[in-house]
């Protein structure tokens, strides 16, 4: 199975400040990378795929990047609406991963 | 619009068998590049797939639930069915359907969740 591992784990931040998370793969998942958001109480929401195509109707301030082991996910202008948990998950093959997870705290 | 929702029971004994619909709508999964799959989510908050479906009947599980996971689609045409044997208190969870962009290429993310349903063994 391909191993992903986010960081941090928990991240504290104040509305405003540009936001990074990174998701790293046991081995490489070329593009086949996505990036969710959980808010508290609800499922998860698509927010990219393909390592950095937006989903519609995902601020600009959101974006994605990276390729084969290595994967970010930034958040330009923190926003209150942004308090959730991100998770990483690889598609490249099965079985699919998800990583376990950064939590996003505003100050 | 796509939609998904998840039923079934709420509490199940050790050693019993799970079975979940996932009812849909605003798509055919008779159509090429469809797909429906579930994913839980453990009180640990870990997300976990388990399996999917596609739209020529081909399906993938998770090799870690060691034969136990089965989906299938129903005969009513907008619905998927998860079956769990031999439940385990480690397979309390909150419980996904979810729906697979639509693309004919093998690897696709889950661009529609259900709201979940929560399933507890004891």
């Amino acid at each position: 199975d391909i191993q992903m591992t986010q960081s941090p784990s928990t991240l504290s931040a104040s509305v405003g400040d540009r936001v990074t998370i990174t998701c790293r793969a046991s081995q490489s998942i070329s593009t086949w990378l996505a990036w969710y958001q959980q808010r508290p109480g609800k499922a998860p929401k698509l927010l990219i795929s393909k390592a950095s195509n937006l989903e519609s109707g995902v601020p600009s301030r959101v974006s994605g990047s990276g390729y084969g082991t290595e994967f970010t996910l930034t958040i330009s202008s923190l926003q209150p609406d942004d308090l959730a948990t991100y998770y990483c998950q690889q598609y490249n093959s099965f079985p699919y991963t998800f990583g376990q997870g950064t939590k996003l705290e505003i100050k | 619009q796509i939609t998904l929702k998840e039923s079934g029971p709420t509490l199940v004994k050790p050693t019993q068998t799970l079975t979940l619909t996932c009812t849909f709508s605003g798509f055919s999964l008779t159509t090429s590049g469809e797909g429906v799959g579930w994913i839980r989510q453990s009180p640990r908050k870990a997300l976990e797939w388990l399996g999917i479906i596609y739209w020529d009947d081909d399906k993938r599980y998770s090799p870690s639930l060691k034969n136990r996971v089965t989906i299938t689609k129903a005969t009513s045409k907008t619905q998927v069915v998860l079956t769990l044997t031999n439940m385990d208190p480690e397979d309390t969870a909150t419980y996904y359907c979810v729906h697979r962009q639509t693309t004919i290429i093998v690897g696709a993310a889950f661009d529609i969740w259900g709201q979940g349903t929560t399933v507890t063994v004891s």
